[in-house]
């Protein structure tokens, strides 16, 4: 069974800094991919990035990044230039062979001002 | 907006009683996805259809039901409601029933009492 497991409830961050959220994983597929997902206060899901696992160069989006470390079974998510919008839950989640999405417990992200 | 509807937002309801949760997913999608999200257990996959097939089944109680339709809109059913199935219900949708961008409608609370 594949599992994702979140070791940092909750993570803060000064306005405008860097912040990375850890995320580890374990999936015995070899074709799987990677998710990070944000959850703000008002409750919705939204795909922040995906890595595939094939892929060795680290996915980007704008001020989001991911540090995908196959070997290791980690999949950071870099926050950079932080803002007070990025306030959330952030899941991490896996997709690997037939097994549906697989969540993290989430890591709660406060933005100070 | 991922595009993805749900309805209600809100639901109360008493135990004992049934419920319907309703999801459109985005234009052109086929596959859609139920996930459960309580305080204890997380977010949980419940089950997915593709094109009015059922595709795979999680952690769904027996209680609990679904269809596609062959518009595509899904329906959650959930039944002989207990205080434990208090919870945010998310509905996603993919492309296909491989396609590794799953995009969340904004969900319907319930609450049983």
């Amino acid at each position: 069974a594949q599992t994702v497991t979140q070791s940092q409830p909750e993570m803060s961050v000064q306005e405008a800094e860097t912040v990375t959220l850890s995320c580890t994983y374990d999936t015995s597929e070899s074709d799987y991919y990677l998710f990070w997902y944000k959850q703000p206060p008002s409750r919705q899901m939204i795909l922040v990035i995906r890595q595939e696992a094939y892929k060795q160069q680290n996915a980007t989006e704008n001020r989001f990044s991911v540090n995908f470390q196959k070997a290791a079974k980690s999949f950071s998510l870099k926050i950079s230039d932080s803002q007070l919008g990025d306030a959330a839950m952030y899941f991490c989640a896996c997709l690997s062979g037939n097994t549906p999405l697989v969540f993290g417990k989430g890591t709660r992200l406060s933005v100070i001002a | 907006d991922s595009g993805v509807t749900q309805t209600p937002k809100h639901l109360i309801t008493a135990t004992g009683q049934r419920v319907t949760l309703r999801c459109s997913p985005r234009s052109g999608d086929l596959s859609v996805y139920w996930y459960q999200q309580s305080l204890d257990q997380g977010l949980q996959f419940l089950i997915q259809y593709y094109n009015g097939e059922e595709r795979a089944k999680g952690n769904i109680l027996e209680r609990f039901s679904a269809q596609q339709f062959p518009d595509l809109h899904s329906e959650l059913n959930l039944s002989s409601l207990e205080l434990g199935d208090s919870a945010l219900y998310f509905c996603a949708s993919s492309v296909d029933d491989r396609t590794h961008e799953q995009y969340f409608g904004p969900g319907t609370r319930l609450t049983v009492t």
